[in-house]
């Protein structure tokens, strides 16, 4: 089946511990995308891949990294520098940067991450 | 900076009644407006978009009202179910240009 698989679905890391969430696409598209989702603020891109090897900051940028190596890969590290890490992570790719058919993102099932 | 705002952030519906969430955006230059829907614990998938050149676009249930003057689009679900309980997303963007911005949901709630 073709889509979006995001790793790991829940993940509880000490306050001060980076942590990498896995993100892999098979729909052979060349964005992809990683947003933060927390209640009442609704979507907030984080980072966004147009092509292998290059990659944008989003919105909410700061204390994120993220590397694209491979079409199909493209993973979120949070790192220690990020000040409110809990949250509800989702990750999507769409075939070209938005607009019309194209453009519809897929997302995944997203990932949740308890800082303690 | 928000560039689309939505409303309301929640809504209660009755079976058989008509669901309506407004967005309202600042850029003009957004060609292309998209509505997602996201049910609990799933990531969000595309339910019905419209771009500026038409004022309507229906699939189904679910209507997209377009007013470009107003800078405003509004989704309508006819006939809500209570399948159609979710949180749902509006969206704009300029074509090929910037990634999608998106409205902050509106958590939809279909009673018996």
């Amino acid at each position: 089946d073709g889509g979006i698989t995001q790793s790991p679905k829940y993940l509880f890391r000490k306050e001060g511990q980076n942590v990498t969430l896995s993100c892999e696409q098979n729909l052979n598209h060349d964005a992809m995308y990683w947003y933060r989702q927390d209640p009442g603020q609704g979507l907030r891109l984080i980072y966004y891949s147009q092509i292998v090897n290059d990659f944008q900051k989003g919105d909410i940028a700061e204390g994120y990294s993220v590397s694209r190596e491979k079409k199909e890969s493209f993973p979120l590290t949070v790192t220690s520098a990020q000040k409110n890490p809990t949250a509800f992570y989702l990750c999507a790719s769409s075939m070209r940067l938005a607009g019309d058919r194209t453009g519809e993102l897929f997302f995944g099932e997203g990932s949740r991450l308890t800082v303690l | 900076q928000q560039q689309v705002k939505q409303s309301p952030q929640s809504l209660i519906v009755q079976k058989g009644g008509i669901s309506i969430i407004n967005c309202a955006y600042e850029n003009t230059a957004f060609d292309y407006f998209p509505w997602y829907q996201q049910f609990p614990g799933k990531g969000p998938a595309l339910l019905i978009a419209i771009r500026p050149d038409v004022s309507e676009k229906k699939e189904g249930r679910f209507t997209i009202s377009f007013n470009k003057s107003a800078k405003q689009f509004s989704l309508h679900i006819m006939d809500s179910q209570p399948g159609d309980s979710a949180t749902y997303f509006c969206a704009a963007t300029l074509s090929g240009n910037t990634p999608l911005v998106f409205g902050k949901g509106t958590r939809l709630s279909v009673i018996a």
